[in-house]
């Protein structure tokens, strides 16, 4: 049981440039997030999907999509990166105890 | 103002007790969360604490509830070096659809001093 993993773990992009981070979770979660930390803060909710082919707007959405085609599967995607998107990414899902677990973070740099 | 607010900083002695403190100012948070996290590492959650409840204990841990006051706090029995970490607070609300992530404080580095 391998919990939630993300892909990759670093990333450097050029402004402009487009990428997709992956998260798994083998727990057969419904409910997946997509947060990013920023030096000095806490964790902000970008977005987030509650099942399979469904995904809402977070805190943050801006400059970013997602998408769940498959249950196990939450894709964040930058279609235009900028230098305000250098963050660390985070991954979550959640039990329907309302325990959230997280991935172990993509950090990404953009130039 | 903020959300959900902690201490940047506490240091404490190997061996005594951590008390780390968090406000939060939505009254319909209904859980509330504590993670820990270790530099260049993800969030582990520590422990978490349903609204009705004033307490929980958890081997070292133990967590506060002022439900009244919007307070939380945890505790950290015998502190170890291992303990060194950011501490964060985090608190959710149940809207029906189930679905609302946490909102998150800036987080409390735990500083142990030898």
């Amino acid at each position: 049981n391998a919990g939630v993993t993300q892909t990759p773990k670093f990333r450097v992009l050029k402004t402009g440039q487009s990428m997709t981070l992956l998260c798994a979770q083998d727990m057969n979660h419904e409910y997946m997030y997509w947060y990013r930390q920023d030096p000095g803060m806490g964790l902000r909710l970008i977005h987030y999907s509650v099942g399979e082919g469904t995904t809402a707007k977070g805190e943050v959405p801006d400059g970013y999509n997602v998408s769940r085609l498959k249950k196990q599967n939450f894709l964040l995607g930058l279609e235009s990166a900028a230098p305000s998107q250098t963050s660390v990414y985070f991954c979550a899902s959640r039990t329907r105890n309302y325990e959230q677990y997280f991935g172990p973070g993509t950090r990404l740099t953009v130039t | 103002g903020e959300d959900v607010e902690q201490s940047l900083f506490l240091s404490v002695r190997e061996g005594d007790s951590s008390v780390i403190n968090c406000t939060y100012t939505d009254s319909s948070s209904t859980y509330l969360y504590w993670y820990k996290q270790e530099p260049g590492a993800g969030l582990q959650l520590l422990t978490y604490i349903f609204s009705n409840m004033d307490m929980k204990q958890d081997q070292r841990l133990t967590v506060l509830l002022n439900k009244k006051d919007k307070h939380l706090s945890l505790r950290i029995a015998d502190t170890q070096t291992g303990d060194s970490a950011i501490y964060f607070c985090a608190e959710t609300r149940y809207s029906g659809g189930g679905a609302d992530g946490l909102t998150f404080g800036k987080g409390t580095h735990l500083i142990i001093q030898p």
